[in-house]
């Protein structure tokens, strides 16, 4: 598509249930991110996929956090039993180049709209 | 570890006059720096990227960046400010895999 996809935009969630969030990135794009934002803050990373490979998950919050990219393209972020401190705009961005690529300036991140969750 | 600091998390100016948002990185190796605007239940845009090509960035809508070593600094400016230049602004560092961003600066255009 022309833009990175994020649904659903607003999600309300009862403390205890589960959510799952999904990201369509641009056609073609290799590299995957999640990002958390909490109000008033900057975004902080979650995951980053190269393909279908996550290659790195050092900024998930704890194992109830889950993400996957099963054929290299849409990615979907896993919430399980939610908390309140959970509650925040999940982002989702997408570039275009593997991470060795990044010293051209090629490797600029573009983000969705975010899917902003609420728990209750 | 990197960090980017932005000082000012709010700032009010008026319409017409000058904008400038601050951002400082501390960085281990040479940094790739970039300034994102992210506008009310809009996701982050790129304004503008350094990529050690040169030291002065122009990015969109008349936005410009320089990169100062010595001061670590890479702070976001414009010479006349309009009324939709109102949103937030992240000063964000990439090393590796990672993009390190700020806490963001709102920014209000008074008419």
């Amino acid at each position: 598509g022309a833009g990175v996809s994020q649904s659903p935009r607003y999600k309300v969630a009862k403390r205890g249930q589960d959510v799952a969030l999904r990201c369509d990135p641009i056609s073609g794009h290799v590299s995957l991110f999640w990002y958390q934002q909490a109000l008033g803050q900057g975004p902080e990373f979650l995951t980053y996929f190269q393909n279908e490979a996550q290659l790195d998950k050092s900024g998930l919050p704890s194992d109830r956090f889950f993400a996957e990219r099963p054929e290299g393209s849409v990615s979907t972020l896993k919430i399980q039993r939610t908390q309140q401190e959970d509650s925040a705009v999940y982002l989702c961005a997408s570039s275009p180049q593997p991470d060795r690529h990044y010293s051209s300036g090629a490797n600029v991140l573009t983000f969705g709209a975010g899917s902003r969750l609420t728990v209750l | 570890a990197q960090s980017v600091t932005q000082l000012g998390s709010h700032v009010s100016v008026s319409e017409g006059a000058l904008v400038l948002l601050r951002c400082n990185y501390s960085s281990s190796v040479p940094p790739y720096l970039f300034w994102y605007v992210q506008y009310p239940n809009q996701g982050l845009q790129l304004l503008l990227k350094y990529t050690s090509a040169a030291t002065l960035v122009k990015g969109i809508n008349g936005f410009e960046a320089e990169f100062k070593k010595s001061e670590t600094s890479f702070h976001l400016t414009k010479p006349s400010a309009h009324m939709s230049d109102a949103a937030e602004y992240f000063c964000a560092v990439r090393t590796g895999n990672q993009f390190y961003f700020g806490t963001g600066t709102s920014l209000t255009v008074i008419p």
